[in-house]
């Protein structure tokens, strides 16, 4: 079984500033590790992934996100903040070959000028 | 990369009838669909995995006779909420599964809004 656990619901920062949203997994398979962004009513857009190689992934707009298996997490990164970053993001696991992700509960990043 | 269109984007309709949303696969033939629910500020809820040309799969306390799901060509999977309650109302997503290529994830599509009045 797999779960994952994304800490905290609201994420706020100051235009500008360091974004960190945290995700945390538990799988008993190597897993790929995904995050998405969702804009109100909107579907998911794949921000990154992991699957296998380097464990410091890049994605779109300037997030990257590091799979550290010692601590079975996955934290999304963006060094400065922007005011169209303001979404809800999902932290998402799945088994290798699995093309259902298990999500987690999402954290809402708000952006302040 | 691979485009997934849902359609229609948001659709309201009376209680007691029945809504049908489309999820169409552009540029490739997605043997496999599946479909989520999203409640407000809640996380997706996959409701049933859609195969081309069989019945399709349920999770556990979905009801199958209330979201009818057809997957009847390679490019289209259709769920219809039938008899809809306001309780229905929700965000519908869908998810395709393109078979060729190294790809490793589904991809979504932009979603429909359900209000049921």
């Amino acid at each position: 079984a797999q779960s994952v656990t994304q800490l905290g619901s609201h994420v706020s920062v100051s235009e500008g500033a360091l974004v960190l949203l945290r995700c945390n997994y538990s799988s008993s398979v190597p897993p790929y590790l995904f995050w998405y962004v969702q804009y109100p009513n909107q579907g998911l857009q794949l921000l990154l992934k992991y699957t296998t190689g380097a464990t410091l992934v890049k994605g779109i707009n300037g997030f990257e996100a590091e799979f550290k298996k010692s601590e079975t997490s996955f934290h999304l990164t963006k060094p400065s903040a922007h005011m169209s970053d303001a979404a809800e993001y999902f932290c998402a696991v799945s088994e290798r070959g699995s093309y259902i992700p298990t999500f987690g509960r999402g954290t809402s990043l708000i952006v302040h000028p | 990369g691979a485009v997934v269109s849902q359609h229609p984007s948001w659709v309201i309709c009376k209680s007691g009838t029945s809504v049908k949303i489309e999820c169409r696969s552009l540029d490739f033939q997605a043997t496999t669909m599946f479909w989520y629910r999203q409640f407000p500020k809640q996380s997706l809820m996959l409701m049933a995995t859609s195969n081309e040309g069989s019945k399709a799969t349920y999770e556990q306390g979905v009801e199958k006779d209330k979201f009818l799901i057809n997957h009847a060509s390679l490019t289209l999977s259709t769920l219809t909420v039938t008899s809809a309650h306001p309780e229905d109302s929700s965000f519908y997503i869908c998810s395709a599964r393109d078979p060729t290529g190294p790809n490793t994830e589904a991809f979504f599509g932009q979603g429909t809004r359900l209000t049921v009045v």
